[in-house]
């Protein structure tokens, strides 16, 4: 079964600093694996995706992700921080084949904090 | 573009009530997702509907039911509701089953 673990509940940074959130995931195969972000009280806004190829991938308001098969993760990276930033962050995993396709198992979350 | 569209924004019922949400989806998507959020968690995939057929269903009760329309808009019901229920209700869209999904803002649900 798919599973999706977020170790870090809460994190602070200064603003300016860089980032890094963890995301580890359980699966069978190669999954899809998208980030997310939530502001209190919205819905989630995609940051970026990772379908296949390129196991660096870009996203937008700066953000990136490593796909690393050997680790079975997809950490977050974001190099300076903006006050703006400060949110809760989801890692999510999809079914790249299979009836479950569609199905996305998503962390706990991380919630993000930005001190000046 | 309009994004994913919810209604209502918010709700309150009582217990042992019926409820249904509403969503539309991106033009052109024909994939319609429901998730569940309940405060402090990630969301929980309750349904998927493809081309107007139920293609996933999450580990929810038989009280929960949804459907979706020529237009591919949905409907989200939930029947008898507890107190559990209460949560933010998420419904996203995609092209295909397979695409990155796209989510609308969300209806609170407040059960009391």
């Amino acid at each position: 079964a798919q599973s999706v673990t977020q170790p870090d509940i809460h994190i602070t940074v200064s603003e300016g600093a860089s980032l890094e959130l963890r995301c580890n995931y359980s699966y069978g195969a190669t999954p899809y694996l998208f980030w997310y972000v939530q502001s209190p009280g919205q819905g989630l806004q995609l940051l970026l995706k990772y379908f296949s190829g390129d196991t660096l991938v870009q996203g937008i308001k700066g953000f990136e992700a490593e796909f690393k098969r050997s680790q079975s993760s997809f950490n977050l990276r974001k190099p300076s921080v903006h006050w703006s930033d400060a949110a809760e962050y989801f890692c999510a995993v999809g079914a790249s084949y299979g009836g479950s396709q569609g199905n996305l198992i998503f962390g706990k979350g991380t919630k993000l904090s930005v001190k000046p | 573009d309009a994004g994913v569209t919810q209604s209502p924004t918010h709700l309150i019922k009582t217990r042992g009530q019926h409820v249904t949400l509403r969503c539309s989806p991106i033009s052109g998507h024909k994939s319609v997702s429901w998730y569940q959020q309940v405060l402090g968690q990630g969301p929980q995939f309750i349904f998927q509907y493809y081309e107007k057929e139920e293609r996933g269903r999450g580990n929810f009760p038989d009280r929960f039911s949804a459907r979706q329309f020529p237009n591919y808009s949905s409907e989200l019901n939930v029947n008898a509701l507890l107190l559990g229920d209460s949560a933010l209700y998420l419904c996203a869209s995609s092209l295909d089953r397979k695409r990155e999904q796209y989510f609308g803002p969300g209806t609170r649900l407040t059960v009391t």
